[in-house]
């Protein structure tokens, strides 16, 4: 099983509509999860944090759900400059410090 | 300014040339890391740094080198490239602790 799991799309949607993208991890030490959004070609940019207690920023909602090891990502009111790849990013204890490990990520395009 | 900084943005180098990857950031992050992206693999790490006088292998090491030069810069090194070392390159650098990570621009990488 890969460490961290991502379907990778892509996800068609029209404007407006609500989309939800889950992650799953395999290491059941993992301790923090973040959200990234990458458009073509340019860097990976942290969209949000993943908090216990389920956080929101704006039209998007992040969820965590530690028993079953899935992250999950809601888009409400999808814009068209929603469409890149989001990446689903888990970080686990490892030599000294906190390793990252990013899913291969799940396009999204929305059409108007 | 970015606050992650990569030179060159684009290069083309032939097989068997040495080229070197430059990353300098400001933002005063220890942890500094080097990262290859292609189509369908994801972010997969080359090298990382937990400061000047430490250096570790990623999943992905063979072919690189890196030198920390200073606390702000972090070079990656091909002694003599070859084509499947086409890619996009990435810098991150993180704070302490579990923090997440913040990216350059990126290099893309071209080896014919």
């Amino acid at each position: 099983r890969k460490e961290v799991e991502q379907d990778p799309g892509p996800f068609n949607v029209p404007e407006g509509a609500t989309v939800a993208f889950n992650c799953t991890y395999s290491n059941s030490a993992s301790q923090s999860f973040f959200w990234y959004r990458q458009d073509c070609r340019k860097e990976p940019k942290l969209l949000m944090s993943v908090y216990s207690s389920g956080n929101e920023d704006g039209r998007f909602t992040a969820q965590l759900n530690r028993a079953s090891q899935y992250i999950s990502l809601l888009i409400r009111d999808s814009k068209l400059s929603d469409s890149a790849t989001y990446l689903c990013v888990v970080t686990r204890p490892g030599a000294g410090s906190y390793q990252l490990t990013f899913g291969k990520g799940t396009k999204l395009s929305v059409i108007p | 300014d970015a606050d992650v900084t990569q030179t060159p943005r684009n290069r083309i180098t032939k097989t068997g040339k040495r080229i070197m990857l430059e990353c300098s950031q400001t933002k005063g992050h220890d942890r500094m890391y080097w990262y290859r992206q292609d189509p369908g693999l994801g972010l997969r790490l080359i090298y990382y740094s937990f400061d000047v006088k430490d250096i570790n292998k990623g999943e992905i090491s063979d072919g690189y080198s890196v030198s920390r030069q200073a606390q702000a810069k972090f070079s990656l090194s091909l002694e003599s490239a070859i084509p499947n070392q086409t890619a996009l390159y990435f810098c991150a650098t993180r704070g302490t602790w579990d923090t997440e990570a913040f990216f350059g621009q990126g290099t893309r990488l071209t080896v014919v």
